[in-house]
């Protein structure tokens, strides 16, 4: 069974421009949360999907939105980059998310200059 | 929310000496896992252990959910068991969330 996937796994934009990455779950799993990891502040919680409707929401502002289509694919969207956007965002999936395993994938390293 | 803390910090061992990082918490929890991240910033699953113990090779762990914290041994340790291992609990008290610890960060010398 194919591992969790997501795309790009590097980009790099400016300052004020606007990015999409995305994460397909492992087949069967119908639940996908988002994560940041940045050096100073760790791992952090952006949001978590499960049946296309967002079940809850990180500490993040508004700039930060995502989704998750009929097929279980998840898109987050990140609007006026700012440089403190920097960081390693990861996808994780599992199969209904109350409390079952989160398997992770290879996230993807954006860079904003 | 939640609160959850690992200890310690950093760790630094030589080859085939043994281990234990903590991971305490503050809330009852319905889900505790262990990762290892690897340089390239993987997460590794390695125990999706809300209570009890388990074991895969020469790793173990823990859960005391009684008591709010789970126990992560490594034994005879390995230089390619460097990185950073993560504890992640999820409560369903604040939402459907998974919070993670600060991690220890493993280093092991030759």
């Amino acid at each position: 069974k194919a591992g969790v996937t997501q795309t790009p796994r590097y980009l790099i934009k400016t300052r004020g421009q606007q990015v999409t990455l995305s994460c397909s779950p492992i087949s069967g799993h119908r639940s996908v949360s988002w994560y940041q990891q940045t050096p100073g502040q760790g791992l952090q919680f952006l949001f978590e999907y499960f049946s296309e409707t967002q079940r809850n929401k990180g500490n993040f502002p508004g700039r930060f939105s995502g989704r998750q289509f009929s097929n279980s694919r998840s898109e987050m969207n990140v609007s006026t980059l700012e440089l403190g956007d920097s960081a390693l965002y990861l996808c994780a999936s599992g199969l209904d998310g109350t409390g079952t395993e989160q398997y992770f994938g290879p996230g993807t390293r954006l860079t904003v200059t | 929310g939640i609160q959850v803390e690992q200890s310690p910090p950093d760790l630094i061992l030589q080859e085939g000496a043994n281990s234990t990082l903590r991971c305490n918490f503050s809330d009852s929890v319905n889900n505790l896992q262990w990762f290892h991240q690897n340089p390239w910033g993987q997460l590794i699953n390695l125990f999706y252990i809300p209570s009890g113990t388990k074991q895969n090779g020469r790793l173990s762990a823990t859960t005391v959910a009684t008591e709010r914290y789970s126990l992560l041994y490594i034994s005879s340790s390995q230089t390619t068991d460097s990185g950073v291992y993560f504890c992640a609990v999820r409560s369903n008290t604040g939402g459907f969330k998974t919070i993670f610890g600060a991690g220890t960060r493993l280093f092991v010398k030759a």
